[in-house]
């Protein structure tokens, strides 16, 4: 059953804290994507990487970091810098010849 | 920034008729794509149209291209209650592996 997963989908912080969001694929993608998604917007870039070890800043990345030790997994951290970090966070990837993403279905962070 | 915007930000209408979404973009694109997201879950690819095409069907769906109006209208004929959700134009970003996503149309089907 291959796909994309996200975990928790559901995760609270405190404020001042760090959080890791987990976003692994089965369906050997090169590229992998992080998105940030607010009440009644569409998406925006976090980060995305175009294959391990290495990725890059999108239109948003100011409080996240990320990494790309294997293909199959691209963690998300919000760190305490991201001063509005509650919203519904959407990962997706890419085959290397392909156009169409495939995401999985999300984490809403909250923070207390 | 967000290049693609779509037009109405939200629609209702009853089962049976069509629904039509409009989407307009700033600038060149290789493709555009379109993408269904139902509350609170991932987005879900529907159908793309390459900048050299001027129409594409896919079942219910018709998505028109006009690039020199830089816009482009997502059509679904004979609604259902289950087609209500989000729907999001995205275009590419040329020479990137990066797509650009408005801010979506909420589509309501009333049964």
């Amino acid at each position: 059953d291959g796909g994309i997963t996200q975990s928790p989908k559901y995760l609270f912080r405190k404020e001042g804290q760090n959080v890791t969001l987990s976003c692994e694929q089965n369906l050997n993608h090169d590229a992998m994507y992080w998105y940030r998604q607010d009440p009644g917007q569409g998406l925006r870039l976090i980060y995305y990487s175009q294959i391990v070890n290495d990725f890059q800043k999108g239109d948003i990345a100011e409080g996240y970091s990320v990494s790309r030790e294997k293909k199959e997994s691209f963690p998300l951290t919000v760190t305490s810098a991201q001063k509005n970090p509650t919203a519904f966070y959407l990962c997706a990837s890419k085959s290397a010849g392909g156009d169409e993403q495939f995401f999985g279905p999300g984490t809403r962070l909250t923070v207390l | 920034s967000q290049q693609g915007e779509e037009d109405p930000q939200a629609l209702s209408i009853q089962e049976g008729e069509n629904a039509t979404m409009n989407c307009s973009y700033k600038t060149s694109i290789n493709n555009l794509q379109w993408y269904r997201q139902n509350s609170g879950r991932g987005l879900v690819h529907l159908i793309l149209i390459r900048s050299n095409e001027r129409e594409k069907h896919s079942g219910r769906l018709r998505v028109t291209l006009d690039t020199s109006k830089k816009s482009s209208s997502l059509l679904i004929t004979a609604s259902r209650a289950a087609d209500t959700a989000s729907y999001f134009c995205a275009t590419d970003r040329a020479g990137s592996y990066q797509l650009t996503f408005g801010k979506g149309t909420k589509l309501s089907v009333i049964p």
